[in-house]
């Protein structure tokens, strides 16, 4: 069955170490999301990509970076992990176009502890 | 910028009854989508129930249907004859039918089922 995966589901790492979050789709969908949860936040939009080599910033993407050199994966970068990044971090995937083709799915998430 | 607010922290309801969970959005827009996602303790994001701004129609899964007042910008989530299974974080979300297809989430709603 096609899927979204996310290693590794867990995380702990020292504050300014570079940390690199995978995130890998065999649905072939062309747009993939970043998002963060934190307590009383929902869910905030890092970074998105709407096929190869495109990336887009979201609302929360400072210290974050994202490249997108195939249509499976799409890897998010810490480049300076900060105590403020502590959080649970969520991929999602969705097909192009109107109607329920366009839903995003989620991956099973990975939590981030930096120390 | 599209707000999505849920006023309910935290719900509780008996097993069997109906519960209905709040959310009001805020948008300038006349075409969009408006999901709910539930979270398990498992962490796993899953669809519920989805709407299309342009259908007037309620939207309808089995034990759960929304009602959608888009005068009111509100989008209620029901859940009928509640199951243990249901206990979760509820999340309510928004999507521009243009430009970023982005999820714009609210802060949740825990419901707890009482057995």
């Amino acid at each position: 069955d096609a899927e979204i995966t996310q290693s590794p589901r867990h995380k702990i790492t020292e504050t300014g170490r570079q940390v690199t979050l995978a995130c890998h789709q065999t649905w072939n969908h062309n747009n993939m999301f970043w998002y963060r949860q934190d307590l009383g936040h929902g869910l905030r939009l890092i970074h998105y990509s709407y096929g190869v080599q495109d990336t887009n910033k979201g609302e929360v993407s400072d210290g974050y970076s994202v490249s997108r050199s195939n249509t499976e994966d799409l890897p998010l970068t810490l480049e300076s992990a900060a105590s403020s990044q502590t959080s649970v971090y969520f991929c999602a995937s969705s097909e192009s176009g109107r109607g329920v083709k366009d839903t995003q799915y989620f991956g099973p998430g990975t939590r981030l502890t930096v120390l | 910028a599209q707000t999505v607010t849920q006023s309910q922290p935290e719900m509780s309801v008996q097993e069997a009854e109906t519960v209905t969970l709040s959310c009001t959005y805020d948008t300038s827009e006349s075409d969009y989508y408006l999901f709910w996602y539930k979270q398990p303790p498992s962490r796993q994001m899953i669809l519920v129930i989805r709407q299309e701004a342009y259908k007037q129609q309620n939207a309808t899964e089995n034990r759960f249907s929304v009602n959608f007042q888009k005068a009111a910008k509100s989008f209620s989530l029901k859940i009928s004859d509640s199951q243990l299974g249901d206990a979760a974080m509820y999340f309510c979300a928004y999507r521009s039918s243009q430009g970023a297809q982005k999820l714009v989430f609210g802060q949740g709603t825990r419901l707890t089922i009482n057995p």
